[in-house]
């Protein structure tokens, strides 16, 4: 299995509901990313893990709160979300080569609208 | 300081070869070049990387020049399938993303 499975693919919710979107890989990667990408912008990073423990995070509002259940799961739970926070919600994986390298497999993206 | 600096659009040919040039002046000597590409709304999908020599796989070739201060992503014969943006990217202790090149194929 070479793939990151992200769920759901769309997601719409209020400004007051509470939603969870979820990240899965069974690679054996030690890290996990989420990153949020706005239409025609780069993916921006939003947090890290490493071996299951948050290693960054760039200085994400609290609305957003990460967990690393284990080292095949990745969630990210939403809470209190502004419209301007409709995005992709992209998650990775990935472990340090040999080499060094450390190469990212991404998944196909969970597509987020707030109302 | 721009982490990367990529072009903002190119076009190419199907069928002929298409050069997407990346700068990274600021490069430190053991940090490795990686490319990813991202078909619209699609996740990110990795091309290649390199650290100092020339390297070649099944979708691409990156030629990085001696100075490291700059490389080439080199898509040999390109396909509409090939329409994306390309990211050349730093880890920088994390993967950080500039604003890519949008390369358009025509028929």
């Amino acid at each position: 299995d070479t793939e990151v499975t992200q769920t759901p693919k769309h997601l719409v919710m209020g400004m007051t509901n509470k939603k969870s979107l979820k990240c899965e890989q069974h690679m054996g990667h030690r890290a996990m990313y989420w990153y949020k990408q706005k239409a025609k912008k780069p993916p921006e990073l939003m947090f890290v893990y490493s071996y299951e423990k948050l290693s960054i995070n760039e200085s994400v509002p609290s609305r957003f709160s990460p967990e690393c259940p284990n080292s095949s799961l990745l969630n990210l739970h939403l809470h209190a979300l502004q419209p301007e926070d409709s995005a992709l919600y992209l998650c990775a994986s990935s472990q340090i080569m040999r080499s060094g390298a450390n190469v990212l497999t991404f998944g196909a993206g969970s597509r987020l609208t707030v109302l | 300081d721009a982490k990367t600096t990529q072009p903002p659009s190119m076009d190419c040919a199907e069928g002929r070869a298409a050069n997407l040039p990346c700068n990274h002046s600021t490069i430190s000597g053991n940090e490795y070049v990686y490319w990813y590409r991202q078909i619209h709304s699609q996740g990110p999908q990795y091309i290649i990387h390199g650290l100092k020599n020339n390297e070649t796989n099944e979708m691409a070739s990156l030629i990085i020049t001696e100075d490291r201060k700059s490389s080439t992503l080199i898509l040999p014969h390109a396909t509409l399938r090939d329409t994306a943006v390309y990211y050349c990217t730093r880890p920088l202790g994390r993967l950080y993303f500039g604003r890519g090149t949008q390369l358009t194929v025509w028929p």
